[in-house]
C-alpha cells in the first residue's frame, strides 16, 4: 500500500536560511508523482513543486526545490533564502500511477523567525 | 490559471441539520473533483472522487449515505452532509485537475456542528 511519511512535525529556521523538509514514500507502481503543498493558517492548500517519478531531474521552483532520491524513496523540499511568509504547514502528497488521488503525510509545521 | 472556488468558506449548524458544501472550478471543467477532509491538526484524508453524470465513487470507511455527493456539471460538485454531528465537525475541501496541471485545491469550508 502506498504511504507518505513527514517524520519531523515542526521545523525552526531563520530568515534568509535554507530549511529542508523531509518525506519519503512507499509505493509497488512505478509511475507515481510526488507534490508539496503549503497550507497556511487560512487553510487553502497551495501548490508548490511537482516531481514525476520518471523525471531525470529534480524540480526547482523558485525557491523551492525538491530533492529527489528515487533509491531512497525520498522527496525532500528544500526552501532557499526563508521568508517570515514561509511560515505555515507543509504537506508532502503522493499520486500513484495514472490517478488524481492524492495520499498526504502527516505535514511539518514551519516557523520562520527574524 | 487555473482556479477552484468554494463555498461557504465557514458554516456553524446544529446537529441533525444538513449542510451543502459547493466546489466550483472556475475556468475550466472538471470532469474529476475530489473531497478531502481535515480533522484539527491532522492530514488531509481523501473522503471520494465526485465524477461528472455519474455516482462518486467513496474512499473506505466513509459512509455515502451520510456524505451525499452531487456532480451535476463541469464545474459544479456539492458536497452534503446529512443530519450532521458534532463529530462530523471538520475543514471539508475540495480538489480539481485542468488538463495536465497540479491538482488545485479550493479554499476549504470549516464545518462546526453544535
Amino acid at each position: 500500500a502506498q504511504k507518505i511519511t513527514q517524520t519531523q512535525p515542526g521545523m525552526f529556521v531563520q530568515e534568509k536560511e535554507a530549511v529542508t523538509l523531509d518525506c519519503t514514500y512507499d509505493t509497488s507502481d512505478p509511475s507515481y508523482g510526488l507534490f508539496w503543498y503549503k497550507q497556511p493558517s487560512s487553510g487553502e492548500m497551495i501548490f508548490l513543486i511537482y516531481q514525476g517519478s520518471y523525471d531525470q531531474q529534480n524540480a526547482t521552483e523558485g525557491r523551492y526545490s525538491l530533492n529527489f532520491q528515487k533509491a531512497r524513496k525520498s522527496a525532500n523540499l528544500v526552501i532557499s533564502a526563508s521568508q517570515l511568509g514561509d511560515s505555515a504547514m507543509y504537506f508532502c502528497a503522493m499520486r500513484e500511477g495514472n490517478t488524481d488521488k492524492l495520499i498526504f503525510g502527516t505535514g511539518t509545521r514551519l516557523q520562520v523567525f527574524p | 490559471g487555473a482556479v477552484v472556488s468554494q463555498h461557504p468558506s465557514w458554516v456553524i449548524c446544529k446537529s441533525g441539520t444538513s449542510v451543502k458544501i459547493e466546489c466550483r472550478s472556475l475556468d475550466f471543467q472538471a470532469t474529476t473533483m475530489f473531497w478531502y477532509r481535515q480533522f484539527p491538526k491532522q492530514s488531509l484524508m481523501l473522503m471520494a472522487t465526485s465524477n461528472e453524470g455519474s455516482k462518486a465513487t467513496y474512499e473506505q470507511g466513509v459512509e455515502k449515505d451520510k456524505f451525499l455527493i452531487n456532480h451535476a456539471s463541469l464545474t459544479l460538485s456539492t458536497l452534503t452532509v446529512t443530519s450532521a454531528h458534532p463529530e462530523d465537525s471538520s475543514f471539508y475541501i475540495c480538489s480539481a485537475r485542468e488538463g495536465n496541471s497540479p491538482l488545485h485545491f479550493g479554499n476549504g469550508t470549516r464545518l462546526t456542528v453544535t
